[in-house]
C-alpha cells in the first residue's frame, strides 16, 4: 500500500525560504519509472503542479517557479524535499505531494500541508 | 505556459449525463495522449479518476469516461449520483516533459 505523507512548516515570512519534505511508504524512488511530484492548491483556487522528481533523478519543474523551486531526494530514508525561496503571500496553499504512475497522472495523493506566508 | 481551459462550473440531476471540457493546446493537450481527470471533494486530496485520456484506475467507476479531439479532452460523467458533486481538474503532460492543469470545474447535482 502506497502512501504519502507532507510535513513542513504552517507559517512562513515573506522573503523566507520555504521546505517541505515528502515522507512516503509502499514503494522505492531507486525503481525505474518511479517519480514523485509537488502540487499546490491556494485557497479556493486551481492545482498547480510544481515539481517532479523520477527515480534516476531526473528533476523537472514548472516554468513559473523553475527559479525558486528545488526538488531533491534521500532514497535511503524515503523521502523527497521541496524548496521554494523569497516567499510571497501569494504562495499560500495547500501543498500535495504525490505518486506518479507510468502515465504521468498522479495516482496517489498525500493529505496536504497548508502554508500561510505572513509576516 | 498556461493553464488548461475548463468551465468554471457545470450541473445536471441524478442520473444525468454531463461532460467537462478542457482546451490546451498543440504543446500539451494536442500532442499527448496523456491527460488525466481528478475528482476533489471539499477539504479532501484529489483522485485520480482517469489517466491516458480515457483509461480507468482500479476500482473507478466505468460512469466516468473520458475523451480527446485535437487540443481538446473531455470527461463525461454518465448516470449522475449526488456523491459526484465535486470539483474536477484536467491535467496534461506538456512539452520540455512539465505538466500543466486546468482551472478547475465545480460540478453540482441538483
Amino acid at each position: 500500500q502506497i502512501t504519502l505523507k507532507e510535513s513542513g512548516p504552517p507559517l512562513v515570512k515573506p522573503t523566507q525560504t520555504l521546505t517541505l519534505t515528502c515522507t512516503f511508504s509502499g514503494f522505492s524512488l531507486s525503481t525505474s519509472e518511479v517519480a514523485v511530484g509537488w502540487i499546490r492548491q491556494p485557497p479556493g483556487k486551481a492545482l498547480e503542479w510544481l515539481a517532479l522528481i523520477y527515480w534516476d533523478d531526473d528533476k523537472r519543474y514548472s516554468p513559473s517557479l523553475k527559479s525558486r523551486l528545488t526538488i531533491t531526494k534521500d532514497t535511503s530514508k524515503n523521502q523527497v524535499v521541496l524548496t521554494m525561496t523569497n516567499m510571497d503571500p501569494v504562495d499560500t496553499a495547500t501543498y500535495y505531494c504525490a505518486h506518479r504512475q507510468l502515465a504521468d497522472a498522479f495516482d496517489i495523493w498525500g493529505q496536504g500541508t497548508m502554508v500561510t506566508v505572513s509576516s | 505556459q498556461s493553464a488548461l481551459t475548463q468551465p468554471a462550473s457545470v450541473s445536471g440531476s441524478p442520473g444525468q449525463s454531463i461532460t467537462i471540457s478542457c482546451t490546451g493546446t498543440s504543446s500539451d493537450v494536442g500532442s499527448y495522449n496523456l491527460v488525466s481527470w481528478y475528482q476533489q471533494h471539499p477539504g479532501k486530496a484529489p483522485k485520480l479518476m482517469i489517466y491516458e485520456v480515457s483509461k480507468w484506475p482500479s476500482g473507478v467507476s466505468n460512469r466516468f469516461s473520458g475523451s480527446k479531439s485535437g487540443n481538446t479532452a473531455s470527461l463525461t460523467i454518465s448516470g449522475l449520483q449526488a456523491e459526484d458533486e465535486a470539483d474536477y481538474y484536467c491535467c496534461s503532460y506538456a512539452d520540455s516533459s512539465t505538466l500543466v492543469f486546468g482551472g478547475g470545474t465545480k460540478l453540482t447535482v441538483l
